[in-house]
């Protein structure tokens, strides 16, 4: 089955600072690869999403590059803020599956 | 909008019990999808259903699993008996399109699950 690898599983940076986090996946089937935030008690939140045929994607504040070749792909967060703590989840889907990964805390520290 | 809505929020019991967590999908949606999340073994996911059908339950860790989905508005995970090792927190998510297309999840609020 799928796999997939995210790193670092922690993650403190400087509010106004960028914060980069990095999935790899296994199965080359894969074609669908979200991102979701997951704040303490709470239900994990779609953030951002790309689509195989896509190479990168942006939204505001929040970036998703692929890379099919290679099977990974990275989220950017730019002008980080304090509400962007949370646990980040990076997640590859093949027929009709979503495999997630382990999961990064991000710290923004003031 | 409302959306995924899960019930009870949180739920203690002792081991032997039987357990049944629900859920209320986002309206219109076309799939469902329960997951598991503990700090060993991340979010796994349990079994989804299309159009209320079971799709794959390769994901439920033995027979004392089940779900069930009897209309478009409700589904049900029960555990019977519950160990303490099922305790967890278990989500239900619902997607707008069948679960074979690469499109969105979105995911409840989550039942705690103590299993003393």
């Amino acid at each position: 089955g799928e796999n997939v690898e995210q790193h670092p599983s922690t993650l403190s940076v400087q509010e106004g600072d960028s914060a980069v986090i990095k999935c790899t996946y296994s199965d080359s089937a894969s074609n669908y690869f979200p991102w979701y935030k997951q704040e303490l008690g709470k239900g994990p939140q779609l953030i951002i999403d790309i689509r195989s045929n896509v190479g990168e994607k942006k939204d505001q504040r929040i970036a998703v590059t692929l890379n099919k070749t290679a099977k990974h792909f990275s989220l950017h967060i730019t002008e980080t803020q304090p509400e962007d703590s949370a646990v980040y989840f990076c997640a590859a889907k093949v027929v009709g599956k979503l495999t997630f990964g382990t999961g990064t805390r991000l710290q923004v520290t003031l | 909008d409302a959306g995924v809505i899960q019930s009870p929020r949180h739920e203690v019991t002792e081991m032997g019990q039987e357990v049944t967590l629900r859920c209320k999908p986002i309206s219109g949606h076309n799939s469902l999808f329960w997951y598991r999340q503990t700090m060993m073994r991340g979010l796994e996911l349990l079994i989804y259903f299309n159009n209320n059908v079971p799709i794959d339950d390769s994901g439920m860790p033995e027979d004392r699993f089940s779900a069930k989905m009897p209309n478009a508005s409700f589904s049900t995970l029960k555990i019977q008996p519950s160990e303490p090792r099922d305790s967890a927190v278990y989500f239900c998510a619902s997607s707008p399109r069948l679960a074979t297309d690469s499109y969105e999840q979105y995911f409840g609020p989550g039942t705690r699950l103590t299993v003393t």
